[in-house]
């Protein structure tokens, strides 16, 4: 069984330019959850999708930042004219169910703004 | 500010020794969680333990939780160069469960040998 996939593992983008980051979840899961760690720092919420709905977007930034997960194919988060303060890594989790107790994380798409 | 904070933030012990690391944070919570980040890699979970529970063991590690604190401590005895990562703990305080977790700062661990 495979892990959290995510993809790509490092991305570069140019100032203004947009940044999508890809998460499959493990087989069997429906609920993906995303993180962003900045250096040195721990990792920060920002969304909670299941298939289809968006449960928890309380640690989103309000513009710029988006994410879906829809019925078919992995989860993206979109950042939209992506500025020097974005770079960081951003992880996603899985869980099979709600209420599950563990997240199953991915080995995270590294983000640099140039 | 975050729910989670480790102390101590960095750690450097000689292989073999024990390492003690502590987590407090500022809510009620479901349970807390430990995990491991090797430089440049992703989260692997360590150990849970739940509201009720005061103490959990897996392997070499040592889990404690004190509710009335608000704290909880890993302990890694006989440590490897293998251990040497940074280590934090993740408080899920959700009323539904696992919805939402909040991580500490991390305690950056160096096992030298």
């Amino acid at each position: 069984n495979a892990g959290v996939m995510q993809n790509p593992r490092h991305l570069v983008r140019r100032r203004g330019q947009e940044a999508r980051l890809r998460c499959s979840p493990m087989k069997g899961h429906s609920h993906v959850y995303w993180y962003r760690q900045l250096p040195e720092e721990g990792l920060k919420f920002m969304v909670y999708l299941q298939k289809e709905n968006i449960i928890d977007e309380s640690g989103m930034p309000k513009e710029r930042f988006s994410a879906e997960f829809p019925k078919e194919g992995p989860s993206i988060l979109r950042i939209q004219q992506v500025v020097r303060g974005d770079s960081a890594a951003y992880f996603c989790a899985s869980s099979p169910v709600s209420g599950a107790d563990t997240q199953y994380f991915g080995p995270g798409t590294r983000l640099t703004v140039l | 500010s975050q729910q989670g904070e480790e102390d101590p933030q960095a750690l450097s012990i000689q292989e073999g020794e024990n390492a003690t690391m502590n987590c407090s944070y500022k809510t009620s919570i479901n349970n807390l969680q430990w995990y491991r980040q090797n430089s440049g890699r992703g989260l692997v979970h360590l150990i849970l333990i739940r509201s009720n529970e005061r103490e959990k063991h897996s392997g070499r590690l040592r889990v404690t939780l004190d509710t009335s604190k608000k704290s909880s401590s890993l302990l890694i005895t006989a440590s490897r160069a293998a251990d040497t990562a940074s280590y934090f703990c993740a408080t899920d305080a959700t009323p539904q469960g696992a919805q939402k977790l909040v991580f500490g700062q991390g305690t950056r661990l160096t096992i030298n040998p």
